[in-house]
Parts: structure tokens; sequence; C-alpha cells
């Protein structure tokens, strides 16, 4: 079946440590996203890209980084520098319309990653 | 910046209602709207996207409606069964970047 993979599904990380999520998907989507959900809050985009090797920040990058060697990986790194990472983190994948269409696709998402800070 | 706010925040029903939620947001000048339901410590599943130029779509028992000009989109569950519980939520979307969720309305629906 198609979908997308994300793991790990629970992650503890200690103050300081660098953490890697992974997320893959077999969809054959151009474009993967990274979003976090904090409880009482909409999904926030961390960061998102349209290619491989090409990728832009989102509204609250500042803390994270990503990679896009392959079209169907698309890892997230939460360094130390984020400052409050403990929070839900969901990867997406789209189908992407052809240059200047207008319109956003449908999104398909992981089953999510919780990441808590000890 | 759009804003959207999903009312209500929560929602419990006996089984068998029909019921309605709402979906307000702030920049109209959007491209679609989708529908999603997420069940708790999971990913969210989509429902429906509805394109700007639609009023409304259906699957099943379920049936979203836009009206862009408004700011309003509407999920309409006919026939609610205790599998419906789940949070559900709105995100308005102008362009494939530039998607914003609600926090979402939890709904119970009571065997």
């Amino acid at each position: 079946d198609g979908g997308i993979t994300q793991s790990p599904k629970y992650l503890f990380r200690k103050e300081g440590q660098n953490v890697t999520l992974s997320c893959e998907q077999n969809l054959n989507h151009d474009a993967m996203y990274w979003y976090r959900q904090d409880p009482g809050q909409g999904l926030r985009l961390i960061y998102y890209s349209q290619i491989v090797n090409d990728f832009q920040k989102g509204d609250i990058a500042e803390g994270y980084s990503v990679s896009r060697e392959k079209k169907e990986s698309f890892p997230l790194t939460v360094t130390s520098a984020q400052k409050n990472p403990t929070a839900f983190y969901l990867c997406a994948s789209s189908i992407q319309h052809r240059q200047g269409a207008r319109g956003a696709n449908v999104l398909t998402f992981g089953a999510g990653s919780r990441l808590t800070v000890l | 910046k759009q804003e959207v706010t999903q009312i209500p925040a929560a929602l419990s029903v006996p089984e068998g209602e029909n019921l309605v939620l709402n979906c307000s947001f702030t920049d109209s000048a959007i491209y679609n709207l989708q529908w999603f339901r997420q069940d708790p410590g999971k990913g969210l599943t989509s429902l429906l996207l509805i394109q700007s130029s639609q009023r409304e779509q259906t699957s099943g028992r379920l049936n979203a409606s836009l009206d862009k000009s408004s700011g309003r989109s509407t999920l309409y569950i006919a026939a609610s069964q205790p599998g419906d519980s789940a949070t559900y939520l709105c995100a308005p979307a102008r362009g494939y970047q530039k998607v914003t969720f609600g926090t979402g309305t939890k709904l119970q629906v009571i065997p």
C-alpha cells in the first residue's frame, strides 16, 4: 500500500542533543512537508520541499534542519538550538502541480512522531 | 495572515444525530479548502477537498460546503456513528506551502 512512514513513533531526547525524525513516502509525490502540532494550536509548517535537493523554510524553521537527497525521503533534524522541541511532528506529501498552476494539492500525512525532551 | 476558527471546539452528540461543524477564515483569497480527520495520537486523514470554484463536495455521509466570499465552510455529517469520534480540522489553502490549519472540533458520538 502506498503511504508515508514516519519513525520513530516516540522519541525522547535530552537537552542539548540533536535528533533526526525519518519520513519516507512511496506515493511518488514531488512535494514533502514537515509540520509541528502543539495542544490548542493549529499545525505549523516547519520546512517544505518541492523537488529533490531543494527545500524552503516554513513559518517556524528556527532550530530545525532538513535534507532532500532522494524523492522519497525528507528527514527532519531537531537541533539543540530549538528551545521548545517537545511536540507532535507530522510529515506530509502531495503531488506537485505543474509550474504556475494554482492550488494546493491533497495532503497525505504520516502517522506522526512524538518527541519529548527530558 | 490567514486565521482559521473552528466552532465549536468540542461537541458531544448521541449516535444517529446529524451534525454540522463550522470553519471560518479571514482571507477569502483561497484556492481550495480541505477537511481532515485526526484520531488521538495519529496523523491526519483527508476527508474532502473543495476547490475555490466549487460550492460543495460529498463523500458518503459527509458533505462539505464552501462560501469563499464570506470566509466560511461547513462539514455536515449525517447519521453520526461512534466511529466518527475524532477531531476534525479544516485547512484553507493558497498554494501548496500556504495551508493554514484550524485548531479543530473534537467530536464525540455517544452510543
